[in-house]
């Protein structure tokens, strides 16, 4: 069975500072990675993934998450913060599934807050 | 796209009564999963259909729960009789490869 492991619940950094949310699965078989960001009170929007091919993937506002697969990592990054990137973040772990369907497994997510 | 559509967004109902919570996915997306959110739990994934079958059902809390997909534009999860501990927001999602999330239906059985 695969699982996800947020290793930090809540973090807190001051604008324009680098930021790294961690995140380590477990799985038996070859997995697609993914993140997610929640804004309050809405649904969850994908940031970014991994799928095959180069192990640095990068979301359109600059951040990125490097798949290290003998870490069983992969956490996500951003050299400078926006008060706007303040949400909770989800990584999540997928495998091939049956005909194409993905079964997501969703860490506990990490509240990024960001102050002034 | 108008993306993942369910209704109804925000669902009060008294315990014991029946709740239907609904589901359009997005055109052409094979996967349709049912997610249920909490503070306690996180995100739960409860159900998941393929080509409108159901292919993994384990995360279904009871037989109070179940989920139909009846065609590929529409999908149901039905809690009956419902208890204040099915309180959470619920959320579908639908995809290929990756899923998109529709804004949830935030339950509250009091």
């Amino acid at each position: 069975a695969q699982s996800v492991t947020q290793l930090d619940s809540q973090v807190p950094v001051f604008e324009e500072a680098p930021v790294e949310l961690r995140c380590n699965y477990s799985s038996s078989v070859s997995v697609y990675l993914f993140w997610y960001v929640q804004y309050p009170n809405q649904g969850l929007q994908l940031l970014l993934k991994y799928l095959s091919g180069s192990t640095l993937v990068e979301s359109i506002n600059g951040f990125e998450a490097e798949f290290n697969k003998s870490q069983t990592s992969f956490h996500l990054r951003k050299p400078s913060v926006h008060i706007s990137d303040t949400a909770e973040y989800f990584c999540a772990v997928s495998d091939g599934g049956i005909q194409g369907a993905q079964k997501l497994v969703f860490g506990q997510g990490t509240r990024l807050t960001i102050n002034p | 796209d108008a993306g993942v559509i369910q209704s109804p967004r925000h669902e009060v109902t008294e315990m014991g009564q029946e709740v239907t919570l609904r589901c359009k996915p997005i055109s052409g997306h094979n996967s349709l999963f049912w997610y249920r959110q909490t503070m306690m739990r996180g995100l739960e994934l409860l159900i998941y259909f393929n080509n409108n079958v159901p292919i993994d059902d384990s995360g279904m809390p009871e037989d109070r729960f179940s989920a139909k997909m009846p065609n590929a534009s529409f999908s149901t999860l039905k809690i009956q009789p419902s208890e204040p501990r099915d309180s959470a927001v619920y959320f579908c999602a639908s995809g290929n490869t990756e899923a998109f999330f529709g804004q949830g239906t935030r339950l509250t059985v009091v």
